[in-house]
């Protein structure tokens, strides 16, 4: 089946505490994203990736770290987690290059005590 | 940067009406896409639509690039399309292939 996994879908830690969401898809798509969700403000663009090893920001990546070393990962890295990244945490993933038809993991919820 | 605006940003609905969703968005937007959000939080692909018209089952979109609007019917509406409705602008130019989602318009269809 073709699908977008994020793992874990639900997660509270502490402030300071580094983790790493994983976000991996099986449909060999070039392009991979992440996204935060908070009420009000929609979904917001954190990082994304055109192709292995091509990573560029979006609108809030302030406090994220990504990288892209093989096609079907993208993992998500919050090494100083702080409550204001509370959110839910989507990925999703597209067949080329570009952001044309994107599909959604589950989401993960994040909560930073 | 890419402005993306949504409205109306509540909508209630008696089952079986039509709407019509719209989203302005700005110059340096090159293409668009709806999106549904589900009540379980799912986010579904509707439509990618840099221009002209495309029609899936009861929703079509249409989007005029020149006037940099895009609206989504949503015809005989059921209790099945509620949940939030997403456009996104995406900024095709070079390196950068950024998305910026609107806040979205939140519909409720009720029996």
């Amino acid at each position: 089946e073709a699908q977008v996994t994020q793992n874990p879908r639900y997660l509270i830690t502490v402030t300071g505490k580094k983790l790493t969401v994983t976000c991996s898809q099986n449909m060999n798509h070039e392009y991979m994203s992440w996204y935060r969700q908070d009420p009000g403000l929609g979904l917001r663009q954190i990082y994304y990736s055109m192709n292995v090893e091509v990573t560029d920001k979006g609108d809030v990546p302030e406090g994220y770290k990504v990288s892209r070393k093989e096609k079907r990962n993208f993992p998500l890295i919050l090494e100083s987690p702080s409550p204001n990244q509370t959110s839910l945490y989507f990925c999703a993933s597209s067949l080329e290059g570009t952001p044309v038809t994107q599909y959604f993991g589950p989401g993960t919820r994040l909560t930073v005590l | 940067g890419i402005q993306v605006e949504q409205s109306p940003p509540d909508l209630i609905l008696q089952e079986g009406a039509n709407s019509t969703l719209r989203c302005n968005f700005s110059d340096s937007v090159n293409n668009l896409q709806w999106f549904h959000q589900n009540p379980w939080g799912q986010l579904i692909n509707l439509f990618y639509i840099p221009s002209g018209t495309k029609q899936n089952g009861r929703l079509s979109a249409t989007t005029v690039a020149t006037e940099r609007y895009s609206l989504l019917y949503i015809s005989s509406s059921q209790t099945t399309d509620s949940g939030v409705y997403f456009c996104a602008g995406i900024l095709n130019s070079g390196g950068y292939q950024k998305v910026t989602f609107g806040t979205g318009t939140k519909l409720q269809v009720i029996p």
